[in-house]
């Protein structure tokens, strides 16, 4: 039981370059999402998924695009990259709402857009 | 909109003595708070969660939170601080879709 797992764990990347962050976890969970960290903000919610197939925009969505064809996996794609995407980026999944428990997070992915 | 705010950006104790964290939130309907505490470089770690019932929550590590409706607080406290205690405390609300926001968080130093 793997928990959720994030790759890359670093990345350098060129202004208007585009890639893909990986998130899975396989703990069955519903919900997930990705967050992303910047010193003095605290984590902010980019998108979010409650389920395959469907998800929805969190607080700073632009430049960023997500999609759930399955369970397990949730991609972040940043479609040209800017330096104001220099951050960390957090994966995190939950049972949804009923069985809430804890958010469990990947262990991020240091991006830095040069 | 839910909203979280956190204070202290920079918080120094003594090893051994007491530590409060405050945390305040703005939100429409019942709170779900959650602690989590972060080592450089890492990631989060949960130490502990209000859904429901005893306003006072225990948690890992030995830490503590007392909710209080009246002034939307929920502060972490511990009675005696350890060096590997030194790290970034972030306080967060959950809404019913489970999604966090969270405070800026507050950077606990911890003197010898």
């Amino acid at each position: 039981n793997a928990g959720v797992t994030q790759t890359p764990k670093f990345q350098v990347l060129k202004t208007g370059q585009s890639m893909t962050l990986q998130c899975a976890q396989d703990m069955n969970h519903e919900y997930m999402s990705w967050y992303r960290q910047d010193p003095g903000m605290g984590l902010r919610l980019i998108h979010y998924s409650v389920g395959a197939g469907i998800t929805d925009q969190g607080e700073v969505p632009n430049g960023y695009n997500v999609s759930r064809s399955t369970t397990e996996d949730f991609p972040l794609r940043l479609l040209s990259a800017a330096p104001s995407q220099t951050s960390v980026y957090f994966c995190a999944s939950s049972y949804r709402q009923g069985r809430r428990g804890r958010q469990h997070f990947g262990d991020g992915t240091r991006l830095s857009i040069l | 909109a839910q909203s979280v705010t956190q204070p202290d950006i920079h918080i120094t104790v003594s090893e051994g003595a007491s530590l409060e964290l405050r945390c305040n939130y703005s939100y429409g309907a019942t709170p779900y708070l959650f602690w989590y505490v972060q080592s450089p470089g890492q990631g989060l770690q949960l130490l502990l969660k209000y859904f429901s019932g005893d306003t006072l929550v225990q948690g890992i590590k030995g830490f503590e939170a007392e909710f209080k409706r009246s002034q939307s607080s929920f502060n972490l406290r511990k009675p005696s601080v350890h060096w590997s205690d030194a790290a970034e405390y972030f306080c967060a609300v959950g809404n019913a879709g489970n999604m966090l926001t969270f405070g800026g968080g507050t950077r606990l130093m911890v003197k010898p």
